[in-house]
């Protein structure tokens, strides 16, 4: 069975400075997505970052990258000039479509607070 | 383009009680999915719908169903609703099976009292 584990409950940054999510998943599938999504209060998931497995190189997306260690099936999110708009909860998430069956596994979240 | 419509915003039922939420997908998109989101579950996959076919289903009992209408609406239904069953249901749409995006609502809010 695919799981995804995030081990931070809880984290905190301040404003402008840098913090890195944890993310670790395991899957026996060779062609697969992962995500990190982003629910702030207003409850709706906002997809913040998206990485094909088969991509060796990291994605971007202006202040969001992720550092995607495929052997260690490690997918961390790093958030670089944190703002208070980027306090939410993340999540981190893997897509694997197998035998006709797709799939989007969620971690269990980082509630992340962004301090002025 | 309007995003995912999810209604009601909020719901209080009692034990026992049925419930229906409602989703209305991105237009053009063809494949609705429903999920329960807990704080101590997280988030759960219930199931999808392409085309008005149920194609994936989550582990929960036959209590939950849903359905997907013509135009890509779908309903999820929740019958004898129990004091567990409170959470936040996400409705998320995407153009068709194997594409990987999904697009969320922001959810209906059912409290079971």
């Amino acid at each position: 069975a695919q799981t995804v584990t995030q081990s931070q409950p809880e984290m905190s940054v301040q404003e402008a400075e840098t913090v890195t999510l944890s993310c670790t998943y395991d899957t026996s599938e060779s062609n697969y997505y992962l995500f990190w999504y982003k629910q702030p209060p207003s409850r709706q998931m906002i997809l913040v970052i998206r990485q094909e497995a088969y991509k060796q190189q990291n994605a971007t997306e202006n202040r969001f990258s992720v550092n995607f260690q495929k052997a260690a099936k490690s997918f961390s999110l790093k958030i670089s000039d944190s703002q208070l708009g980027d306090t939410a909860m993340y999540f981190c998430a893997c897509y694997i479509s197998q035998g006709g069956s797709e799939k989007l596994v969620f971690g269990k979240g980082t509630k992340l607070t962004v301090n002025p | 383009k309007a995003g995912v419509t999810q209604t009601p915003r909020y719901l209080i039922k009692t034990r026992g009680q049925q419930v229906t939420l409602s989703c209305s997908p991105i237009s053009g998109h063809r494949s609705v999915s429903w999920y329960q989101q807990t704080p101590g579950q997280g988030l759960q996959f219930l199931f999808e719908y392409f085309s008005e076919t149920q194609r994936n289903k989550g582990n929960f009992p036959g209590r939950f169903s849903g359905r997907q209408f013509s135009n890509s609406r779908s309903e999820m239904n929740v019958s004898t609703l129990e004091l567990g069953d409170s959470a936040l249901y996400l409705c998320a749409s995407r153009v068709g099976t194997g594409n990987e995006k999904l697009f969320f609502g922001s959810g209906t809010q059912l409290s079971v009292l």
